[in-house]
């Protein structure tokens, strides 16, 4: 079974400062990777994907991840934080074939200090 | 292009009423996921309808159902409320549910059970 572990719960980091947000997956086959980011009240709002290619994907409001096979990893890095990126992250396994469902990790919430 | 759209956006609601959701998926994507999202238990998957059919359950008890209309339009019922049902409900489209689409979602509807 597939199965997304993200092994910080809360993250705290200076405004400026970068940021690497962890994900570990457990996948039998090529895994569709995603990171997704949630404000308060809102819906999960997509900012990457990987499905094959090269390995350093870029995404929205500059975060960029790094796919490695090896470490069965998908961390998501954006190298200057912004105080409007403080929100939950989620890393997720795309549905392959499990129709419809994505298997997503219990999410890093990101607070931004001024 | 609008985007996933769930109405309505907060419900209050009392133990053993019952509840209709309602999500409009992105035009032309045909499949439709529910997701239940709590602190406790984070992103579980409900259910997920293609073509008026549902294709795929998570494991939730049968007072959690749902259909799909011809328009791709998705409702999801839940009978006799429990408190345990608060939550916010998450509706995602996506093309097929199958493909290297990422799935889109809507803000949610928040429900309190008092």
């Amino acid at each position: 079974a597939q199965s997304v572990t993200q092994p910080d719960i809360h993250i705290t980091v200076s405004e400026g400062a970068s940021l690497e947000l962890r994900c570990n997956y457990s996948y039998g086959a090529t895994p569709y990777l995603f990171w997704y980011v949630q404000s308060p009240g809102q819906g999960l709002q997509l900012l990457l994907k990987y499905f094959s290619g090269d390995t350093l994907v870029q995404g929205i409001k500059g975060f960029e991840a790094e796919f490695k096979r090896s470490q069965s990893s998908f961390n998501l890095r954006k190298p200057s934080v912004h105080w409007s990126d403080a929100a939950e992250y989620f890393c997720a396994v795309g549905a392959n074939t499990n129709a419809g469902k994505s298997t997503f990790g219990d999410g890093t919430t990101l607070t931004v200090k001024p | 292009k609008a985007g996933v759209t769930q109405t309505p956006r907060y419900l209050i609601k009392t133990r053993g009423q019952q509840v209709t959701l309602s999500c409009s998926p992105i035009s032309g994507h045909r499949s439709v996921s529910w997701y239940q999202q709590t602190p406790g238990q984070g992103l579980q998957f409900l259910f997920e309808y293609f073509s008026e059919t549902q294709r795929n359950k998570g494991n939730f008890p049968g007072r959690f159902s749902g259909r799909q209309f011809s328009n791709s339009r998705s409702e999801m019922n839940v009978s006799t409320l429990e408190l345990g049902d608060s939550a916010l409900y998450l509706c995602a489209s996506s093309l097929d549910g199958f493909s290297n689409q990422p799935q889109h979602f809507g803000d949610g509807t928040r429900l309190s059970i008092l």
